[in-house]
């Protein structure tokens, strides 16, 4: 059975840490695999990563995909408190139009 | 802006009554997902249109729950008679390779 699986469930950091952010997969046929960020209300889309070894950057963010070893990993930089949020990753396999979510990293950024 | 709106935001109902969701992307998109998300979750998928066509649903969608895209634009979600286990918040999406998400509708069941 396709699963996503992120760790760690929960972080707590002080502003200005730097923070990693894991998910693994186990995905039929994987396709890509996403990144998104939610806070009070719906996922908001951050990366997309379909290639081995391409890092996707936004600002402080940034995300890399390991297909050999099938995870992925997010790191933030210099977080801030607006950082604090939910982020999960989701996979898509081929043949199937659905993203399977992992559970999520709850982060939360004290100033 | 996500570009899809969603209506309810909130929805209390009591069990055995059923409830109806409504999602408007606000430009022509082929895609549309239904996820369901619950506490400490991520969302879980639940069916998906391309166009009018309901091209995928999950087997874990019991027969209480159905969707319809009747003109390929606008899409509804119908839960009948609802259960407490349906509480979650019921999120639209639109997009190809990557998903765009409302704001979602939370629904507690009471």
């Amino acid at each position: 059975e396709d699963k996503v699986v992120q760790s760690p469930l929960s972080l707590v950091v002080h502003e200005g840490d730097t923070v990693t952010l894991n998910c693994s997969y186990e995905v039929t046929n994987f396709r890509s695999l996403l990144w998104y960020k939610q806070e009070k209300k719906a996922p908001t889309f951050l990366f997309m990563l379909t290639s081995s070894g391409i890092e996707k950057k936004s600002g402080r963010l940034s995300s890399i995909l390991d297909k050999k070893e099938l995870f992925s990993i997010q790191n933030i930089t210099a977080t801030q408190t607006g950082d604090s949020a939910v982020y999960l990753c989701a996979g898509t396999p081929s043949g199937t139009y659905k993203y399977i979510f992992g559970t999520g990293t709850r982060l939360k950024v004290l100033a | 802006d996500t570009g899809v709106s969603q209506n309810p935001r909130h929805k209390i109902t009591k069990r055995g009554q059923n409830v109806t969701f409504r999602c408007d992307p606000i430009s022509e998109h082929n895609r549309l997902y239904w996820y369901r998300q619950t506490l400490g979750q991520g969302p879980e998928f639940l069916t998906y249109f391309q166009n009018e066509a309901q091209l995928e649903k999950s087997r874990l969608l019991s027969d209480r729950f159905s969707a319809e895209r009747p003109k390929g634009s606008f899409s509804t979600l119908e839960i009948q008679r609802t259960e407490q286990g349906d509480s979650a918040m019921y999120l639209c999406a639109i997009g190809g390779g990557e998903a765009f998400f409302g704001q979602g509708t939370r629904l507690t069941v009471v």
